[in-house]
C-alpha cells in the first residue's frame, strides 16, 4: 500500500451537505496535517495532530471539523460549506515534530468542488 | 513572521536546458529550507533540504540546490531537463516548530 491514502479523490457536494474526507497513512508516523491548495495560492496549513492531539490549528472556519482517532487515521469532516472552499485537500504525515528533523509525506489529495 | 518568495509562476525551458527556479525566503532565525515537487494528480514530494550543513544540498533526481544566507536565496537548479521533470515545484521554509511555510509554486514546462 502507498504510504499515505486519501478518499474520496474527488468529491462535489452542495452548501448544505455534510461529508468527511478520509487518510490514512502506513509509515508508522506521529504527525498528520491537512493542508489546502487553492489555484495561485500558497498551501495553506490548517490542521496539526500530534499523537493524536491537535497541536495546531490555523483559524480555521468552524465549518471544518478535523478528527484524529488514532496515529494513523485523520478525518476532515464538511458541514455547510461555500463555494470558496472548493480547492484540493491535501494530508501529510511526518515522523514526528519539529517537521524540520524529518519530511512530509502527502497523499495525493481529495479534490472538492462545492456547488 | 517566515515566509517564502517563488520569482515566476511559471517556467519555460527546451530538453536539456538548465533549469532554475527562484525561491527567496525571510526567517528571523536560521532556517530550514525545502524543495518539493508535485507531479499532475499526485501529492507533494520532497526533492531535497537544507539543514545548516552543507550549503549546497543534493537532491534526487538530479536537482541541487544551494543555500545563500547573504542573498537569502535557496534557488533549484537542474543542468540539463528533462521532459519527466514538467511538474510544479514549491519552496518551503520551517523554524523549530510544526509548521511548513510553502511558496505559491513554479509551474515548469519541458519542450522538446
Amino acid at each position: 500500500e502507498t504510504g499515505v491514502t486519501q478518499t474520496p479523490r474527488h468529491l462535489v457536494m452542495g452548501m448544505t451537505n455534510k461529508k468527511s474526507l478520509k487518510c490514512e497513512q502506513h509509515l508508522g508516523h506521529n504527525a498528520m496535517y491537512w493542508y489546502k491548495q487553492s489555484a495561485k495560492k500558497p498551501l495553506e496549513l490548517m490542521f496539526v495532530y500530534s499523537l493524536e492531539e491537535r497541536v495546531e490549528n490555523n483559524s480555521v472556519p468552524s465549518r471544518f471539523s478535523p478528527e484524529c482517532p488514532n496515529s494513523s487515521h485523520l478525518f476532515l469532516h464538511l458541514h455547510t460549506l461555500q463555494p470558496e472552499d472548493s480547492a484540493l485537500y491535501l494530508c501529510a504525515s511526518s515522523q514526528g515534530i519539529p517537521v524540520h528533523t524529518g519530511e512530509l509525506f502527502f497523499g495525493e489529495g481529495s479534490r472538492l468542488t462545492v456547488l | 513572521a517566515q515566509s517564502v518568495t517563488q520569482l515566476g509562476s511559471h517556467v519555460s525551458v527546451s530538453e536539456g536546458a538548465l533549469v532554475l527556479l527562484r525561491c527567496n525566503y525571510s526567517s528571523s532565525v536560521p532556517p530550514y529550507l525545502f524543495w518539493y515537487v508535485q507531479y499532475p494528480n499526485q501529492g507533494l514530494q520532497l526533492l531535497l533540504k537544507y539543514t545548516s550543513a552543507a550549503t549546497l544540498v543534493k537532491g534526487i533526481n538530479g536537482f541541487e540546490a544551494e543555500f545563500k544566507k547573504s542573498e537569502t536565496s535557496f534557488h533549484l537548479t537542474k543542468p540539463s531537463a528533462h521532459m519527466s521533470d514538467a511538474a510544479e515545484y514549491f519552496c518551503a521554509v520551517s523554524d523549530n516548530t510544526d509548521k511548513l511555510i510553502f511558496g505559491t509554486g513554479t509551474r515548469l514546462q519541458v519542450f522538446p
